[in-house]
């Protein structure tokens, strides 16, 4: 069966340091992949979406860029955190249409 | 240009009664539209779809229904229990080589006994 496994669970940072969520996928191949944002009180923000190794396109400008290593790791990073890049960050895979499976999060409070 | 929106951010609801969560979208292209079910701290769960074909899915306690004339969707759920009590997000989905799933605010749904 497909998992996704998504970590770290919870994250505190200082404004200005670096940050690096990843994200890997289980028991699929070639999955298209998506990170996520839910900012206090709104919806679920698209970030940036990857349908292959390399390929990643992003969704609104921002102070985030994402990797893809490999077929199943998607990586969300920024080298200088904002205190506006508080939220919880979601990653998310999905193959043809069965809609999105999504992992269980990360809680990022930037400080 | 928000392309789906949940305009009510809460709804309070009595055990035992319907549920009527609402969505409105501007896209006349989307294929499919889902709710998702989310609770604090975790990843939204899927609970149901419907085709831009059909107009009613039913599973269980829940049934979407879609009015593409108004671009409207709800989601029924009857009889509302209190573990029911959750952020749900309708989303509607482009098909094409990412499958791009577009999501509403969100509304959250107090079912008290």
């Amino acid at each position: 069966s497909q998992t996704i496994h998504q970590w770290p669970a919870t994250l505190v940072q200082p404004v200005g340091s670096p940050l690096s969520l990843e994200c890997t996928v289980e028991g699929t191949s070639n999955p298209n992949l998506y990170w996520y944002r839910q900012a206090a009180g709104r919806g679920l923000q698209l970030l940036f979406y990857s349908v292959g190794i390399g390929q990643i396109s992003s969704e609104v400008p921002q102070n985030l860029s994402a990797s893809r290593p490999q077929d199943r790791q998607f990586i969300l990073s920024s080298k200088k955190l904002l205190l506006s890049d508080s939220g919880f960050y979601l990653c998310a895979w999905s193959i043809g249409f069965n809609g999105y499976t999504f992992g269980s999060g990360t809680r990022l409070t930037v400080v | 240009d928000q392309q789906v929106k949940q305009n009510s951010p809460s709804l309070s609801v009595q055990e035992g009664r319907i549920s009527i969560l609402n969505c409105d979208y501007t896209n006349s292209m989307f294929d499919y539209f889902l709710w998702y079910k989310k609770y604090p701290a975790e990843g939204p769960t899927f609970l149901i779809s419907i085709s831009s074909i059909k107009d009613k899915n039913e599973d269980g306690r829940f049934t979407v229904f879609l009015n593409k004339s108004a671009k409207h969707l709800s989601l029924h759920i009857v009889p509302s229990q209190p573990g029911d009590s959750a952020v749900y997000f309708c989303a509607a989905l482009l098909s094409g080589g990412y499958n791009k799933l577009i999501f509403g605010a969100g509304t959250r749904l107090a079912v008290h006994p």
